[in-house]
């Protein structure tokens, strides 16, 4: 069974530039969440989204976004780069039917988008 | 403060040697552990996962949690060149299963 794949895998922007990230979760999974890791916060959540809905949103300003397609292939952008958004993006999938009040479903990571901002 | 504290190392230990991998956190609402290995310019794999408190022991990783002392922990019997990677916790509410919350990672090498 394949991994989770995401696309770039490096990338390379200037400061004011936009940035779509992709990402192709494992098959059959629905779940897509999509993480920021940095060597000072480690790794933080952005956002999560399950059949093309956002179920779940982390700390980052607006310029982060995602969508999620019916295939559950899911898209991260970035707008108006700054300096400090360079960063290894990773995505990660899973079955994640219950998002509440049930067992915390693994998630599988793919190897991750390394975005440096200039 | 961050949620989760993780102390980044780097740690060094000889092939064989015991290791010990620790997070402490502040939120009491985390009933899901787990710890992610992550070798170099790859993506995070799942170790171990852990429901609250208690011992899980798969080959030669354990992983306990404390839950009254918010304290989580990860051991490595017999320790291998092949270990020496980062090592995440992650956690995450009953509420809000799918929004892992991570340490910052500890470096191990195992030297052999």
């Amino acid at each position: 069974k394949a991994g989770v794949t995401q696309t770039p895998r490096y990338l390379i922007k200037t400061r004011g530039q936009q940035v779509t990230l992709s990402c192709s979760p494992i098959s059959g999974h629905r779940s897509v969440s999509w993480y920021q890791q940095t060597p000072g916060q480690g790794l933080q959540f952005l956002f999560e989204y399950f059949s093309e809905t956002q179920r779940n949103k982390g700390n980052f300003p607006g310029r982060f976004s995602g969508r999620q397609f019916s295939n559950s292939r899911s898209e991260m952008n970035v707008s108006t780069l700054e300096l400090g958004d360079s960063a290894l993006y990773l995505c990660a999938s899973s079955w994640m039917a219950i998002k509440r009040g049930g067992p915390a479903d693994t998630q599988y990571f793919g190897p991750g988008t390394r975005l440096t901002v200039l | 403060q961050k949620e989760v504290e993780q102390d980044p190392g780097p740690l060094s230990v000889p092939e064989g040697a015991i290791v010990s991998l620790n997070c402490t956190y502040s939120n009491s609402a985390f009933q899901y552990f787990m710890w992610y290995r992550q070798y170099s310019r790859k993506g995070p794999e799942l170790l171990m996962y852990t429901y609250s408190s208690g011992n899980k022991e798969d080959g030669r990783f354990t992983a306990q949690v404390d839950k009254s002392s918010k304290y989580i922990s990860l051991f490595i019997r017999d320790s291998q060149p092949s270990d020496s990677a980062t090592y995440l916790c992650a956690m995450s509410s009953f509420m809000d299963t799918d929004k892992l919350i991570f340490g910052t990672g500890t470096r191990l090498q195992v030297f052999p």
